[in-house]
């Protein structure tokens, strides 16, 4: 089945080492976000590629980046982390963004530990 | 600004009695409505969206969505709960002109006790 694979499933990192989450999709979807979520809150929005176009949520710290080398990975990296990151992290992907009917398909989430 | 509202943080619903999970959504131009559902340490899940047409649409395991543009609401309903709709449930808001971003209401934990 096409899905949205999220690696790994459960992260634990020391304050202040850089660490990389990974999401795949075999949906082939032109869009590819990611959002944070701390516990039983609203997803929030960092960033979301259209196909090789990066956007940056206004809000997002520089402390978040993301990179997707091809249409089926993207990454998100968190340069030196703080305990206040330490959430769950969701890729969703969705096949256009032009109009406003399309779902978004999400990943099961990486849940990041801050040590 | 594009925003939508769940007033209540929690509900609780007897199994088979009905349940609604409130929504409110303040937007410019049309709204496009969604609702997903979160289990515990689980992804997001579409149940059902409304574009245009239908004010009432159906969605996912037996849920429905009434949306009322007058109160500029959009409320999940289920006729007969059951215990396995225990989830999160967050109502969002698709902002096409934003790169097609959702925008997520803070969400309603819903239990459903037999």
């Amino acid at each position: 089945d096409a899905m949205v694979i999220q690696n790994p499933r459960y992260q634990v990192t020391q304050f202040g080492k850089p660490v990389t989450l990974s999401c795949s999709q075999t949906l082939n979807h032109n869009v590819m976000y990611w959002y944070q979520q701390k516990s039983s809150q609203a997803p929030k929005l960092l960033f979301h590629y259209y196909d090789k176009d990066f956007n940056n949520e206004a809000d997002t710290p520089d402390n978040f980046q993301s990179r997707r080398p091809n249409t089926s990975f993207c990454f998100l990296d968190i340069r030196s982390p703080g305990l206040g990151d330490a959430a769950m992290y969701l890729c969703a992907t969705s096949r256009d963004r032009g109009t406003g009917d399309e779902k978004l398909f999400f990943g099961s989430g990486t849940q990041l530990s801050v040590l | 600004a594009q925003s939508v509202a769940q007033p209540e943080d929690q509900v609780n619903v007897a199994e088979g009695n009905p349940l609604t999970v409130k929504c409110t959504y303040s937007v410019s131009g049309n709204p496009y409505l969604f609702w997903y559902v979160q289990y515990p340490n689980r992804g997001l899940q579409f149940l059902l969206k409304y574009i245009t047409g239908d004010n009432l649409v159906k969605g996912s395991y037996g849920f429905e969505a009434e949306f009322n543009k007058s109160q500029t609401s959009f409320h999940l309903k289920k006729p007969s709960a059951l215990v396995s709709d225990s989830a999160l449930y967050f109502c969002a808001v698709r902002v096409y002109n934003q790169g097609g971003k959702l925008i997520f209401g803070q969400g309603t934990e819903l239990s459903v006790k037999p």
